[in-house]
């Protein structure tokens, strides 16, 4: 599985867009880039999915480099309920369980 | 929306019990799985089923069991819980290859 790497922490005023970058320079090709969220003591939150097209949902867009070597996840109206530790995983396929969190990017949503 | 339900998000169990987790999934996915989360640990996989009365070892193992007599319900057993199996467990389901996972809220299990 493709190591990613995000920043720690991120702000982000209520209302404005949120880009949440990820790098996955290591990457292979049937490798899909997932993202999900915590909110504090729960479980993680699917968000979006994808492995080289661009993707929207209601949630969220994905918007994956042509090189696919990294990702950011833009919440386009971000709300004060949108804090959470976003993860950013590569995986070749999910149904294995080898889904490996790191560490993630914690966004706080400030008024 | 696919919904992972477990049956306790708080439990205190005693050093020794044997303790039941319980997950159930209402979208007839194959794939069920069992993590733990620790603090600085991120989510490390225990134990998955890939179909009823399947299943397989992940990365920690020891300690536990697991029964998927039915579907849509995967259940975690610590057989004897100690002090170090307290944490939060999740379980997961999947409906098939590329797909994302689908979380539970989780149980905060704490063995005093």
């Amino acid at each position: 599985d493709a190591k990613t790497t995000q920043p720690t922490s991120m702000d982000c005023a209520e209302g404005r867009a949120a880009n949440l970058p990820c790098n996955h320079s290591t990457i292979s090709g049937n490798e899909y880039v997932y993202w999900y969220r915590q909110i504090h003591s729960q479980g993680p939150q699917y968000i979006i999915h994808g492995l080289k097209n661009n993707e929207t949902n209601e949630m969220a867009s994905l918007i994956i480099t042509e090189d696919r070597k990294s990702s950011t996840l833009i919440l386009p109206h971000a709300t004060l309920r949108d804090t959470a530790v976003y993860y950013c995983i590569a995986e070749g396929s999910s149904n294995t369980g080898k889904l490996i969190f790191g560490q993630g990017t914690t966004l706080q949503v400030k008024p | 929306d696919v919904k992972v339900t477990q049956s306790s998000r708080y439990l205190v169990k005693r050093t020794g019990e044997k303790v039941f987790l319980e997950c159930v999934q209402d979208m007839d996915h194959e794939n069920m799985f069992w993590y733990r989360q620790d603090p600085g640990l991120g989510l490390r996989l225990i134990y998955f089923s890939y179909d009823v009365k399947m299943k397989e070892k992940g990365d920690i193992p020891e300690g536990y069991s697991v029964s998927r007599e039915k579907k849509e319900r995967f259940s975690l057993i610590l057989e004897s819980a100690s002090t170090n199996q307290t944490s939060m467990y999740l379980c997961a389901s999947v409906g098939g290859t590329w797909q994302p996972q689908h979380f539970g809220d989780g149980t905060r299990l704490s063995i005093l």
